[in-house]
């Protein structure tokens, strides 16, 4: 079955620094897509990345980056440059070969501090 | 271009209540997904339809959740009867197409709160 971990409940950065979100998941699937999404506390989901188990380079979205580890399943999303606008919920997910259904994590909510 | 249009946002409604949730894809989008997203917890399908036809519906309640989606358009998902545990952010999400790269485009979503 097809998981993906996130294991930071929560995180803080300070305003204009770079953070990493951690992102692990498991498939036996070859092909597969692995997303990031951002949840304001509005409520709606944000695409912000994506990158193709096939592809070879790690995807980038301005200030967003996509570190993929494909050895190690991993998937962590790097924010560069924090502003304070970033503060929300981050989920990582996963769509499996037919294309379907998004798998998410349980989330990280990030905090930026001025 | 519009976007994924949901109503309500907000609802209240008692146990074993019925309670009715409507969705408008983005135009020409084939795929529609209805999520459910408990406080805390990250999204979980219920129901996924191409076109006007059901793709997955293996994490539906069907005893209790039933969804439609005629003409292959709008989309409703009814809860009769509610009970507490239904209590959670209800997000209508759309596609053009299946496919492992494409995004959804997911709408506001309603909260649901079940007393």
């Amino acid at each position: 079955a097809q998981k993906i971990t996130q294991t930071q409940p929560g995180m803080f950065v300070q305003e204009k620094e770079a953070v990493t979100l951690d992102c692990t998941y498991d498939t036996s699937d070859p092909s597969y897509g692995l997303f990031w999404y951002k949840q304001p506390s509005s409520g709606e989901m944000i695409f912000l990345i994506y990158q193709g188990s096939y592809d070879q380079q790690n995807a980038t979205e301005g200030r967003y980056s996509l570190n993929f580890q494909k050895a190690r399943k991993s998937a962590n999303l790097v924010i560069s440059a924090s502003q304070l606008g970033d503060s929300a919920m981050y989920f990582c997910a996963m769509r499996d070969l037919q294309g379907g259904k998004l798998i998410f994590g349980q989330g990280t909510e990030l905090s930026v501090k001025p | 271009e519009a976007g994924v249009a949901q109503s309500p946002r907000y609802k209240i409604i008692e146990k074993r209540q019925s309670v009715a949730f409507w969705c408008n894809p983005i135009s020409g989008h084939a795929t529609l997904y209805w999520y459910q997203q408990i406080l805390g917890q990250g999204p979980k399908l219920l129901i996924q339809f191409q076109n006007n036809g059901v793709v997955d519906d293996s994490q539906l309640p069907k005893d209790r959740f039933s969804a439609e989606r005629l003409k292959g358009v709008d989309s409703t998902l009814k809860i009769q009867p509610a009970k507490l545990e239904d209590s959670a952010v209800y997000l209508c999400a759309s596609s053009p197409r299946g496919g492992t790269s494409n995004e959804q485009f997911f709408g506001p979503g309603t909260r649901l709160t079940v007393l």
